[in-house]
């Protein structure tokens, strides 16, 4: 079946450093990719997404890269700040890119 | 302005009881989903409405009912509610069923069964 994992449960950094947040899927059809934020007591906020016909794409402050060789997805945070602290879920479209399958998040805590 | 609301937050209740949980959209989107959360924040999809059609459902003990009567509403129905129950559920919602296609969620409704 597909998976999606990632490396880390929790990663702590210190405010200003910048973050990389890794996850592993299993499906090579596996065709769009989506990182999303989730605060306390509040839904996934989506971040950015990346298409399987790209290997890196940038946003504010964050940038998605993508190998598909090895079916690694990370997301890098510049400049992390104390609102950043989240845990952070990396998803991929399955068969049916509506159809999204959740990694198990990773908890990332700002040091001040 | 709220994009994906869920009513309500918090639902506390016994076990063997049935509940309901409401979610609306004014994105003007056009598919919408339910996902449950359990305490390890593992997110699983549920069912996906396209068009007020079930498109997605997923093993789910049919305790669980989905009703879409529009667009921009689908409810989820729980009869006979079990302990293992017990998690947050989040509603969200999608231009369409096609790629490039980002959900986007409410603020889930934390359901507690004693």
């Amino acid at each position: 079946g597909e998976s999606v994992g990632l490396h880390l449960p929790t990663l702590s950094v210190q405010e200003g450093d910048n973050s990389i947040i890794n996850c592993a899927y299993s499906n090579s059809a596996s065709d769009y990719f989506i990182w999303y934020k989730q605060e306390s007591g509040k839904g996934p906020q989506f971040i950015i997404d990346i298409r399987s016909n790209m290997d890196k794409r940038q946003g504010q402050r964050v940038t998605v890269l993508l190998n598909k060789t090895v079916k690694h997805l990370s997301l890098q945070i510049a400049a992390t700040q104390p609102g950043d602290s989240a845990v952070y879920f990396c998803a991929t479209g399955g068969d049916s890119s509506y159809k999204l399958i959740f990694g198990s998040g990773t908890r990332l805590l700002v040091r001040p | 302005d709220t994009a994906v609301s869920q009513t309500p937050k918090y639902l506390v209740t016994q076990m063997g009881n049935d509940k309901s949980i409401k979610c609306e959209q004014n994105l003007g989107h056009d598919t919408m989903y339910w996902y449950k959360q359990d305490s390890k924040k593992f997110l699983k999809i549920m069912f996906s409405y396209n068009n007020k059609e079930l498109i997605i459902n997923e093993t789910v003990p049919n305790r669980f009912s989905p009703k879409s009567p529009d667009k921009a509403h689908l409810n989820l129905h729980i009869n006979s509610l079990e302990l293992g129950d017990s998690a947050v559920y989040f509603c969200a919602s999608s231009r369409g069923t096609g790629p490039n296609q980002p959900q986007h969620f409410g603020d889930g409704t934390r359901l507690s069964i004693l």
